[in-house]
């Protein structure tokens, strides 16, 4: 079985920082895809970047990039010059590739905070 | 692209009546949607995997009979809570898997239903 681990359950962040989210994962799979959902206080999950485990160029997103390092199996996400409007939960997920059953295995999230 | 539609943003209905949430992928065939169940500042509990043309899968614990699921089409999803009692109250969550994006196995998610049973 795949577990998610974020192990930071709150951040903040000034408007126009850097912040890193951090996620770490255990699976015994070599394929997989890896995912950054955001959850607003809308509550509407949006995707914010996806990596393929194949691939070893780092996935970027305008603003959202993420450091993807198979071997540990670290997959944090950075959101440069932050904004207020990217306050939100992050959630970090998995799911193994070319699986029969497409479920996605989450993190418990990461609150982010961005201050004016 | 890749748009799902959840109906209804919200409901609050009696003790013992049932209530439908209907989830729509609007700009592809999905044929894997999901429901989800969201207590707060908690993460996303899978409740069951809808596969269009057949049952359900549901998650351990999940009671079948009570959380009923019907994936009739390749861009509709329902999920009908049967006898509600207000422990059921809960923010649920549907997402569709689009098969043709790169075949990354990509889910896309509903705006959620927010569901008040008093």
């Amino acid at each position: 079985a795949q577990t998610v681990t974020q192990s930071q359950p709150e951040m903040s962040v000034q408007e126009a920082e850097t912040v890193t989210l951090s996620c770490t994962y255990d699976t015994s799979e070599n394929n997989y895809y890896l995912f950054w959902y955001k959850q607003p206080p809308s509550r509407q999950m949006i995707l914010v970047i996806r990596q393929e485990a194949y691939k070893q160029q780092n996935a970027t997103e305008n603003r959202f990039s993420v450091n993807f390092q198979k071997a540990a199996k670290s997959f944090s996400l950075k959101i440069s010059d932050s904004q207020l409007g990217d306050t939100a939960m992050y959630f970090c997920a998995f799911i193994p590739r070319g699986g029969s059953n497409y479920k996605l295995t989450f993190g418990k999230g990461t609150l982010l905070t961005v201050n004016p | 692209g890749a748009v799902v539609s959840q109906h209804p943003s919200r409901v609050i209905c009696k003790s013992g009546t049932s209530v439908k949430i209907e989830c729509r992928s609007l700009d592809f065939q999905a044929t894997t949607m999901f429901w989800y169940r969201q207590f707060p500042k908690q993460s996303l509990m899978l409740m069951a995997t809808s596969n269009e043309g057949s049952k359900a899968t549901y998650e351990q614990g999940v009671e079948k009979d009570k959380f009923l699921i019907n994936h009739a089409s390749l861009t509709l999803s329902t999920l009908t809570v049967t006898s509600a009692h207000p422990e059921d109250s809960s923010f649920y969550i549907c997402s569709a898997r689009d098969p043709d994006y790169h075949g990354t196995d990509t889910q896309y998610f509903g705006p959620g239903t927010r569901l008040t049973v008093l």
